[in-house]
């Protein structure tokens, strides 16, 4: 079974400045299709998660390009070039390479 | 794209559940669908999985033999039959759809979910 580790559990930024969010997992995520299966997700308060980043690097339909996903591996790191208000909320990374699907503990992002 | 969720509520422990997602805006037949929970003020929990064709089921180990899930692909449904329930099985299930047409790669759209609680 994957583990996905988050750090840190939370951080504060002031808006305009960057954020940066690491996950590592137990095991190598790059699948026998050349592709590595880790998502990121951010869960704003009071809503469902959404998708930002897939397959790493590939920011999701309608996600601003502040925010960019990189890594290879067992590590990975989501990063926002200038936090805004509306980007509060918990992020979490995800893995789809093997059963079971394991989300970290996800990153609480505050203002 | 729409996922609604229905069918939770307060639920004794033993007793069983049927969850309920409604999809819409989006060629249901072809994508493989999810549930996902999330306890109460904590984080998130892949459940189970259905493929497009409903040839391959999957679970987290901790609700085999407990939870079945299924789908009609006529009528644009997935479900989720929970028996046997225990407290631990409380949480905002989640209606996840796939991200990849005819695979299994990750989630993309999500539905605001169903509550169940499990409780005496």
């Amino acid at each position: 079974e994957i583990v996905m580790t988050q750090t840190p559990i939370s951080l504060s930024v002031t808006p305009g400045q960057p954020a940066s969010i690491s996950c590592k997992s137990s095991q190598s995520l790059l699948y026998s299709d050349g592709k590595t299966y880790v998502f990121w997700y951010l869960q704003k308060p009071g809503q469902s998660p959404q998708l930002l980043i897939y397959e790493v690097s590939n920011r999701f339909s309608g996600v601003p390009d502040r925010f960019s996903g990189s890594g290879s591996g067992t590590e990975f790191t989501l990063k926002i070039s200038r936090v805004e208000a509306e980007d509060v909320g918990v992020y979490y990374c995800m893995q789809s390479m093997l059963l079971p699907r394991a989300f970290g503990q996800g990153t609480r992002l505050e203002i | 794209v729409q996922l609604v969720e229905s069918g939770g509520g307060l639920a004794q422990p033993g007793k069983s559940v049927r969850l309920s997602c409604s999809a819409s805006g989006f060629t249901y037949d072809d994508y493989a669908m999810h549930w996902v929970r999330q306890p109460p003020g904590k984080g998130l929990e892949w459940v189970s999985s259905i493929s497009w064709n409903s040839a391959r089921r999957d679970y987290v180990d901790s609700v085999k033999g407990r939870f079945t899930i299924s789908r009609d692909n006529a009528k644009n449904s997935l479900f989720l039959d929970m028996t046997s329930l225990r407290a631990e099985d409380t949480a905002l299930y989640y209606c996840v759809k796939d991200r990849v047409e005819g695979g299994s790669a990750g989630f993309d759209y999500w539905g605001r979910g169903t509550l169940v609680t499990v409780s005496t």
